[in-house]
């Protein structure tokens, strides 16, 4: 069975840019979170979906935006991109609407903003 | 406000010798659980282990196991027989069941195996 894949895996874009990062979940998992990982820091929460609601966001700008499908894979938007949104964005999913228990984690999406 | 602090950036530790990764946390919140996850360079992170607040016993996962220490909020990863593959950034996490959804992760410990 196919894993959490995101996509794209490497990108670069420029200041002010917009950018959008793509999750396919594990099928029958409803729940997707994403996460930046700046380098040398462990993942910082950014959103939680279960059933196409937001159920969790952290403390990041409202630049950031997220969705889920009806198919449960989920985008990311990050607007106004600014050289501190260079990260490794990661995606997980799981089977229920809370994040306790076993999340499984895509290969993440690397950001770099010139 | 809660939080999860790793004291150790870097360890080398000998092949086959166990080691401990150290985790302390801070939380108001009387349900929560905590996670550890490997994360090797590829970058994807790999769940290892999960202990609830309420758990009685400690959790183990085949060569893991997590020393829960509820009144002194620790919760230390403990690899037994250590292999040249366990090399990774190893990540402690906690949530909790309140109406934030929310899970905080420590800075990590990178964890060098030596031949």
């Amino acid at each position: 069975d196919a894993g959490v894949t995101q996509s794209p895996t490497h990108l670069i874009k420029t200041r002010g840019q917009h950018v959008t990062l793509r999750c396919s979940p594990i099928s029958g998992h409803k729940s997707v979170s994403w996460y930046q990982q700046v380098l040398g820091q462990g993942p910082q929460f950014i959103f939680q979906y279960y059933e196409k609601e937001e159920r969790g966001r952290g403390n990041f700008p409202d630049r950031f935006s997220a969705r889920q499908f009806p198919n449960y894979s989920s985008e990311l938007n990050v607007n106004a991109l600014l050289l501190g949104d260079s990260a490794l964005y990661l995606c997980a999913s799981s089977l229920g609407g809370g994040l306790i228990g076993e999340l499984f984690f895509g290969e993440g999406s690397r950001l770099t903003v010139l | 406000a809660q939080k999860i602090t790793q004291t150790q950036p870097g360890m080398f530790v000998q092949e086959k010798e166990a080691v401990t990764l150290d985790c302390t946390y801070d939380t108001s919140d009387p349900s929560y659980g905590l996670f550890w996850y490997k994360q090797p360079s590829s970058g994807e992170m790999i769940f290892l282990i999960y202990q609830g607040s309420y758990d009685q016993q400690n959790a183990t996962e085949g060569r893991y196991s997590l020393n829960f220490q509820k009144a002194r909020k620790s919760a230390n990863l403990v690899i037994s027989a250590s292999q040249l593959g366990d090399s990774a950034m190893y990540f402690c996490a906690m949530s909790s069941w309140n109406r934030d959804d929310k899970i905080i992760f420590g800075k990590g410990t990178r964890l060098h195996i030596l031949p």
